[in-house]
């Protein structure tokens, strides 16, 4: 199994909604990530755990609340998110974060919608 | 600092034509370099990648190879079909550190019949 799934595919709220995306990889894969992409640019970097601890937070507002209950398991809660935040969420997994010569598997991404 | 550059698209081209995005990088050390891809309303698809000097990358028809004395990762095809329309971004992993990949600004690549 080769694969990243990401649930759900389209995600449409509102600005007092709390929802979750999810992310699920069975690779064996020990660093997990979550990326944002606006239209027409590169995924820029939001988080990174290192065998479920969390590593890297780029400085990501608070209303963004991410959580790995376990190695095969990547959550992302929203709270009181802006429109400014619909996005592409996109997951990704590697086999171990300090292994720069390992790719990032990415999954299919969530579309999020903020109204 | 670490950077990658890619040339600004889009890239339009006739099916069976020959392309090449320019990728050029600057990095402390020695990085591995990506291609991934990105095909509408997807995520982002390795498309190959190279870890060291020389060393060539091939894919799908893609190749790309790491130029250390140019610092450059071109990537090329010989014949690029229809289905090959897409988003292609040219990536670098610091070396030593966290694997954060640091990716260019992507270029749109266009195919028509």
């Amino acid at each position: 199994d080769t694969e990243v799934t990401q649930t759900p595919k389209h995600l449409v709220m509102g600005m007092t909604n709390k929802k979750s995306l999810k992310c699920e990889q069975h690779m064996g894969h020990r660093a997990m990530y979550w990326y944002k992409q606006k239209a027409k640019k590169p995924p820029e970097l939001m988080f990174v755990y290192s065998y479920e601890k969390l590593s890297i937070n780029e400085s990501v507002p608070s209303r963004f609340s991410p959580e790995c209950p376990n190695s095969s398991l990547l959550n992302l809660h929203l709270h009181a998110l802006q429109p400014e935040d619909s996005a592409l969420y996109l997951c990704a997994s590697s086999q171990e974060e300090t292994l720069s010569y390992n790719e990032q598997f990415f999954g299919p991404g969530t579309r999020l919608t903020v109204l | 600092g670490n950077s990658v550059t890619q040339m600004e698209g889009p890239v339009t081209l006739s099916e069976e034509a020959f392309l090449t995005i320019n990728c050029t990088y600057t990095a402390t050390g020695y990085p591995s370099l990506f291609w991934y891809v990105q095909y509408p309303g997807e995520g982002l698809q390795l498309l190959l990648k190279a870890t060291k000097a020389d060393d060539k990358g091939s894919n799908k028809g893609f190749e790309a190879t790491y130029r250390k004395e140019t610092t450059s990762f071109h990537l090329e095809k010989g014949s690029v079909q229809v289905s090959d329309s897409a988003v292609y971004f040219c990536a670098l992993s610091r070396p030593y550190n966290t694997d954060k990949l640091i990716f260019g600004t992507g270029t749109r690549l266009q195919v028509f019949p």
